[in-house]
């Protein structure tokens, strides 16, 4: 079975431009959560989508966003790109969303801003 | 102003030690938690969980504890193994359920020969 995927694996973009990320989870998962993963901030939750909804939003502005497909894959998108938003970027997907159960994630996509 | 960076905790052990890692958590109504593992250039990798209503669970060479009364949370990790060394992550769920984490800030753990 293979593991969640995401693309590309590294991206150089530059401030102001913008960026989609894709991650594709494991067949049959419905539950894809993003986070972002920095040095300075660690791993922190940014959304998660269940059936091409946006069910939880974290902290972040609204140039974050994101989107679910019908086949569970799923999109994120930054826009107007700063400096600060380098960062690594995990997908996890989860079978059902439900009730503990555990999250797998990605290898993620690393983001550098210049 | 500039970020600073996570003061990480390490933790180093001799080989064939055993390793113990704690978490303070932070969500008394977290009921579900879980270790992730970390190595470099990759994603976390489950390690091993456990719910609210448990204080204890075991797993292949690791044991997690949990103590709610004081929201900490401790892995154990037996006879540890080089290939141990990584960055370990302790989660918790405000939901009841891994879509949706709240991570700690990691502890290195580095297996000396």
């Amino acid at each position: 079975k293979a593991g969640v995927t995401q693309t590309p694996r590294y991206l150089i973009k530059t401030r102001g431009q913008q960026v989609t990320l894709s991650c594709s989870p494991i067949s049959g998962h419905r539950s894809v959560s993003w986070y972002q993963q920095t040095p300075g901030q660690g791993l922190q939750f940014l959304f998660e989508y269940f059936s091409e909804t946006q069910r939880n939003k974290g902290n972040f502005p609204g140039r974050f966003s994101g989107r679910q497909f019908s086949n569970s894959r799923s999109e994120m998108n930054v826009s107007t790109l700063e400096l600060g938003d380098s960062a690594l970027y995990l997908c996890a997907s989860n079978p059902m969303g439900g009730m503990n159960t555990e999250a797998f994630f990605g290898q993620g996509t690393r983001l550098t801003v210049v | 102003g500039e970020s600073v960076g996570l003061h990480l905790p390490t933790l180093s052990v001799q080989e064939g030690d055993n390793s113990i890692i704690n978490c303070a958590y932070s969500n008394s109504a977290s009921d579900y938690f879980i270790w992730y593992k970390q190595e470099s250039g990759k994603g976390p990798q489950f390690i091993i969980d456990i719910r609210s209503n448990m204080d204890k669970r075991q797993g292949q060479r690791v044991t997690v504890l949990l103590n709610k009364t004081v929201k900490h949370l401790s892995l154990q990790i037996a006879a540890t193994q080089p290939g141990d060394s990584a960055v370990y992550f302790c989660a918790e769920s405000p939901l009841g359920s891994a879509r949706q984490l709240t991570f700690g800030s990691g502890t290195q753990l580095t297996v000396l020969p």
